[in-house]
């Protein structure tokens, strides 16, 4: 059974920070690994999918990486802003069998 | 395009009611599905679909159950409520196995007492 930790739990940093966010999983043989934003009290927003024959994905300054062999997977945020504030899950998909990490709460002071 | 919507978004009810949860998805997407979301926590697949008339268990069905009568819609059924069904509801849909980004919608918010 496929299981996802994301550590830290919470974050809290400066405006302008770069910071890397992190996703283990125990099961190596997934389809893709998708990063999803969630804002308070609302829905989920992907931000990044990686295929299984994928190392990383880049959208603006998100980059997302994946090591399918040491079950891991990294969000990079870089120069980090104010609005970046919210929770942030990686999920692991098994053959239509999604599984979802906690989240790591990300504060962004200014 | 509204995309994913679902109704209600808030819903009291009482140990032993029934109730079903809708949603609607615009985008004709082939696929979509139901999590839920306890508190501090990650989502949990519920129940999906590949298309309409094919419907499958995820993670948590028990408790639950869906129908899948056309593209659009994909109503989640609660039989008997429970306080442990109280949570937070999402539907989602995609529209391609292979790059499988899913759309959701805003949620409902149940709670069982």
């Amino acid at each position: 059974k496929q299981e996802v930790t994301q550590i830290p739990a919470a974050l809290s940093v400066p405006e302008g920070e770069n910071l890397v966010l992190n996703c283990s999983f125990t099961d190596s043989a997934i389809y893709n690994l998708q990063w999803f934003r969630q804002d308070p009290g609302k829905g989920l927003t992907s931000l990044l999918l990686i295929q299984s024959s994928q190392r990383e994905q880049t959208s603006g300054r998100l980059n997302a990486s994946l090591d399918k062999s040491s079950g891991r997977s990294t969000l990079y945020i870089a120069a980090s802003q104010p609005g970046d504030s919210a929770t942030y899950l990686c999920a692991a998909d098994n053959n239509n069998d999604m599984r979802f990490g906690a989240g790591t709460r990300l504060t962004v002071k200014p | 395009n509204a995309g994913v919507t679902q109704t209600p978004k808030f819903r009291i009810l009482k140990i032993g009611q029934s109730m079903t949860l809708q949603c609607t998805q615009d985008m004709n997407h082939n696929y979509m599905y139901w999590y839920r979301q306890d508190p501090g926590m990650g989502l949990k697949l519920i129940y999906y679909s590949v298309g309409a008339g094919i419907t499958d268990k995820g993670e948590v069905p028990n408790g639950y159950n869906v129908s899948r009568s056309t593209t659009e819609d994909f109503p989640l059924r609660l039989e008997l409520a429970a306080p442990s069904q109280t949570s937070v509801y999402f539907c989602a849909s995609s529209d391609d196995r292979s790059s499988y980004e899913q759309y959701f919608g805003p949620g409902t918010r149940l709670t069982v007492t």
